[in-house]
């Protein structure tokens, strides 16, 4: 499968653990981004890569969160002393930067926060 | 951030074409409509996207209005396999992330 692969597809932490995700874009994509999903909520942005500079981040992601890309292939988002209003989902999408930037999405990684 | 409107949900026929709105009013010269869909458990699938000209792929048609300020989105033969969440997104070329909003909850109905 040559898709955006996202591991692990569920996680559940307690409240005040570290936790890490992983993304595995398509691999000629350089442009990566992560965004996150509420219940009934559509997706929302929370920072996008392009190889392995980080050029964009959302006023969500707070200090808590850091993404990393370092070779310009998989990335990680970690998270730190979770807390409940962290439980969501975690999409992953990649896409070429070309002008249609059609962004190509993981199944995602459900944390759940006890 | 919003930039269009969805009805919240809508019904459709099995073997019916199903037609979904989207308003987008302020839409600027330079920005394009998308169309997404999330299936249940899944990541959003891109379908089709659009600047000024209707647009047809293998899984649907883009109808833009002349005024550009509405689109529709339709699925010609509609399957149980399309109940989804549809998102029709306006973004400018270049631009970075994708706005989702709440989108269209389609059921299709044997």
């Amino acid at each position: 499968d040559t898709g955006v692969s996202q591991n692990p597809r569920h996680k559940i932490t307690k409240r005040g653990q570290n936790v890490t995700f992983r993304c595995d874009p398509i691999s000629e994509h350089n442009r990566l981004y992560w965004y996150r999903q509420t219940l009934g909520q559509g997706p929302e942005f929370l920072t996008y890569f392009q190889n392995e500079a980080q050029l964009e981040k959302s006023r969500l992601l707070s200090d808590r969160f850091s993404a990393e890309r370092p070779k310009g292939s998989f990335s990680t988002l970690e998270i730190q002393r979770t807390e409940q209003g962290d439980s969501a989902m975690y999409l992953c999408a990649s896409s070429l930067a070309t002008d249609k930037n059609i962004q190509y999405f993981g199944a995602g990684t459900r944390l759940s926060v006890l | 951030d919003a930039k269009t409107t969805q009805p919240p949900s809508m019904d459709c026929a099995e073997g019916r074409a199903a037609n979904l709105p989207c308003n987008h009013s302020t839409i600027s010269g330079n920005e394009y409509v998308y169309w997404y869909r999330q299936i249940h458990s899944q990541g959003p699938q891109y379908i089709i996207h659009g600047l000024k000209n209707n647009e047809t792929n293998e899984m649907a048609s883009l109808i833009i209005t002349e005024d550009r300020k509405s689109s529709t989105l339709i699925l010609p033969h509609a399957t149980l396999r399309d109940t989804a969440v549809y998102y029709c997104i306006v973004r400018a070329s270049g631009a970075n992330n994708l706005f989702f909003g709440t989108g269209t909850r389609l059921t299709v109905i044997p």
